[in-house]
């Protein structure tokens, strides 16, 4: 049962637009949503999280927007820039006494082109 | 500072054979986690550990599976009777404590495969 789903395994993005990262979740539990970066042959990263009191988070170029009655969160990536190629993972937590226990959605791999 | 080490970085082994991940976290870190990665697939969690509590065993796959935290600090991921499935990348993660809003730092990960 694949609680954290995203549906698109790779995205090509040419430099200084618009990077687009979506992903579904099906369990209502979850309170607390993040997204990490992975490099090949390393660990991920994190990048940036949203609690589900908002519906928006910004940081820099990135911004993590949150529709709960949809489940869906999405990462947008603005200029997108080639360092930004990398794996990324949405991932989600339920609260209550597994705050730190994750659930990951399977990654969409981002190409940016120069 | 140092971050999360893991090793070993790969390990090859036959099936049914015993294997040993260690894992480092970060100084003065109290949550440790255990992850893997199968080919494909996104991370899946295996088991955490806070401070002096119970760990968090519900995501270990089977009983082959077991985990421990010595001292608070370090912590082995011990495979028993290794199967093929096995083969993943397994990643530890630790963060100041366990809460989600507390970064996870990632180690490198180890890459197993059982032959």
């Amino acid at each position: 049962d694949q609680q954290v789903k995203q549906n698109s395994p790779s995205l090509s993005v040419q430099e200084g637009r618009i990077s687009i990262l979506n992903c579904d979740y099906t369990n209502s539990m979850f309170d607390y949503f993040l997204w990490y970066k992975k490099y090949p042959a390393e660990g991920p990263t994190f990048l940036i999280s949203i609690s589900s009191i908002k519906d928006k988070n910004e940081d820099g170029r990135f911004t993590v927007f949150l529709n709960k009655s949809a489940k869906h969160l999405s990462l947008h990536i603005v200029p997108s820039q080639p360092g930004d190629s990398a794996v990324y993972f949405c991932a989600a937590s339920a609260g209550g006494t597994s705050y730190g226990k994750l659930t990951f959605g399977q990654g969409t791999i981002l190409t940016v082109h120069p | 500072g140092a971050g999360v080490s893991q090793s070993p970085s790969n390990k090859v082994t036959e099936k049914g054979k015993d294997v040993e991940l260690r894992c480092d976290p970060i100084s003065g870190h109290t949550a440790l986690y255990w992850y893997r990665q199968s080919l494909g697939q996104g991370l899946e969690f295996l088991i955490y550990f806070q401070g002096n509590s119970a760990p968090d065993k519900s995501g270990l796959p089977s009983d082959r599976f077991s985990a421990e935290r010595t001292g608070g600090s370090v912590s082995t991921l011990t495979i028993q009777r290794t199967q093929q499935e096995d083969s993943a990348v397994y990643l530890c993660a630790s963060s100041l404590v366990n809460l989600a809003s507390e970064t996870q730092y990632f180690g490198p990960g180890t890459r197993l495969l059982v032959l």
